[in-house]
């Protein structure tokens, strides 16, 4: 069954570093997510991405995020300069169409010191 | 603001027994709900999705229910199993033109023993 994956499965990273996180969407799908789950917290929505530009974004996605489909594959998620309250697991997501189902990746947990 | 509430915030139950989650909400406009079942250090995994229209939807032993009207929704889990020891995340998205923007709960911790 096709799903997707992020790396890497952790990324340990110094406070005001840029990271690149990477997903691997299922390959018939069109539209792409990013959430991230702070430790103990719930899920939040950063940014949906169809057609190559960004469809919505939360009010957390400001401009130390950015997103890109560098090729017709990946789907990355980059923190130009990260902060300590970075530190979270990122999940990628995608779907065939907006309100189907979306597949969750495993994730990526990012730890800022 | 959009919200979504999920009562209770843990569950204890015995394996074989059914139980029932509970989700309100006051997002707006509405678009859609879904509940989903996250396994600890996992991402969530799809259970139901349901629209305006929709008032109830089966995934084999998960029930969703919707009220639209009330904005409620529960899901019921008939005969637990263990395996079904997770967090059940409720998510409601609003539209607000083209653009569809979810609105995760806290989620209900859901123990089965045996």
């Amino acid at each position: 069954e096709p799903e997707v994956t992020q790396t890497p499965s952790h990324q340990v990273t110094q406070m005001g570093q840029e990271v690149i996180l990477r997903c691997v969407p299922i390959s018939n799908h069109l539209y792409f997510y990013w959430y991230r789950q702070i430790l103990g917290q719930k899920v939040e929505f950063l940014v949906s991405f169809y057609n190559n530009e960004i469809s919505e974004k939360s009010e957390i996605f400001d401009d130390q995020f950015s997103v890109e489909r560098p090729d017709g594959s990946n789907f990355t998620l980059k923190i130009r300069s990260t902060k300590l309250e970075d530190s979270a697991m990122y999940f990628c997501a995608s779907s065939k169409d907006r309100v189907e189902e979306q597949y969750f990746g495993p994730g990526t947990r990012l730890t800022v010191t | 603001k959009n919200q979504v509430e999920q009562s209770p915030q843990s569950l204890i139950i015995l394996e074989g027994k059914n139980c029932t989650l509970q989700c309100n909400y006051t997002v707006s406009p509405f678009s859609n709900l879904r509940w989903y079942k996250q396994d600890t250090g996992r991402g969530p995994v799809s259970l139901t999705i349901m629209t305006f229209s929709e008032n109830t939807k089966s995934n084999g032993r998960y029930t969703a229910t919707l009220d639209a009207d009330t904005k409620q929704s529960s899901l019921h889990i008939t005969a637990s199993q263990l395996s079904d020891s997770a967090s059940y995340i409720c998510v409601v998205s609003a539209r607000s033109g083209g653009s569809y923007i979810p609105t995760f709960g806290r989620g209900t911790s859901l123990i089965v023993h045996p």
